[in-house]
């Protein structure tokens, strides 16, 4: 789905390391998200934005701090992130929050 | 706790045959309901979504809803190799503004 693309598509950081997400949609939806798909689980939603304003947050350590400065871009920075945080971290966008999500081809996070 | 649930698999089937993927709700005012394909390694994708009870088909897929018994399924018909790949079933909460819940996903496995 080239209407939604993440950079970058693979990453590697130490924990004490800073880092950022970058998702941008490009079908005029007006509502995003976070996922983070770890192996043998369901996708985890992470972060809502709708019209630019965080709607959802589900008790995501504060490590992960996204930032939607507009209805095309989302950004999910990482600090101080653990070994358990390696996973499939994937963006979505949707018309509503209830529309059809259609998703990025995800980053793929490996923390050391 | 609002739940998805779907069988883990793998569901193998032949070349051939129909392949039916079952998935159940808790929320028994869920509106919308999707069904999504992700291979290995790759982002999801919308297969089909329905709203309403009964059939929809598109091609070899066909959607079915029960909102009375709470279930949603999707049968596949003529499987092929090329349909091996992990189906997550998605469904919209009743509360207004609630993002999409996901199902863990069934694994299909398709042999020639």
């Amino acid at each position: 789905e080239t209407g939604v693309t993440q950079t970058p598509r693979h990453l590697v950081m130490g924990m004490t390391n800073k880092k950022s997400l970058k998702c941008e949609q490009h079908l005029g939806h007006n509502a995003m998200y976070w996922y983070k798909q770890s192996a043998k689980k369901p996708l985890e939603l992470m972060f809502v934005y709708s019209l630019e304003e965080r709607v959802e947050n589900n008790s995501v350590p504060s490590r992960f701090s996204p930032e939607c400065p507009n209805s095309s871009h989302l950004f999910l920075h990482l600090h101080t992130l653990q070994p358990e945080d390696s996973a499939l971290y994937l963006c979505a966008s949707s018309q509503g929050p209830t529309e059809t999500q259609y998703f990025g081809p995800g980053t793929r996070l490996l923390v050391l | 706790q609002k739940e998805v649930e779907q069988n883990s698999g793998p569901l193998s089937v032949p070349e051939g045959a129909i392949a039916s993927l079952n998935c159940t709700y808790s929320d028994r005012g869920s509106q919308s309901f999707f069904w999504y394909r992700q291979y290995s390694g790759k982002s999801p994708e919308l297969i089909m979504s329905i709203y309403s009870n009964g059939d929809k088909e598109d091609g070899r897929f066909t959607a079915q809803l029960n909102k009375a018994s709470q279930y949603v399924s999707l049968l596949i018909r003529d499987s092929q190799p090329s349909d091996s790949a992990t189906y997550l079933c998605a469904v919209n909460l009743s509360q207004a503004g609630t993002a999409l819940i996901f199902g863990k996903g069934t694994t299909l496995s398709v042999s020639s």
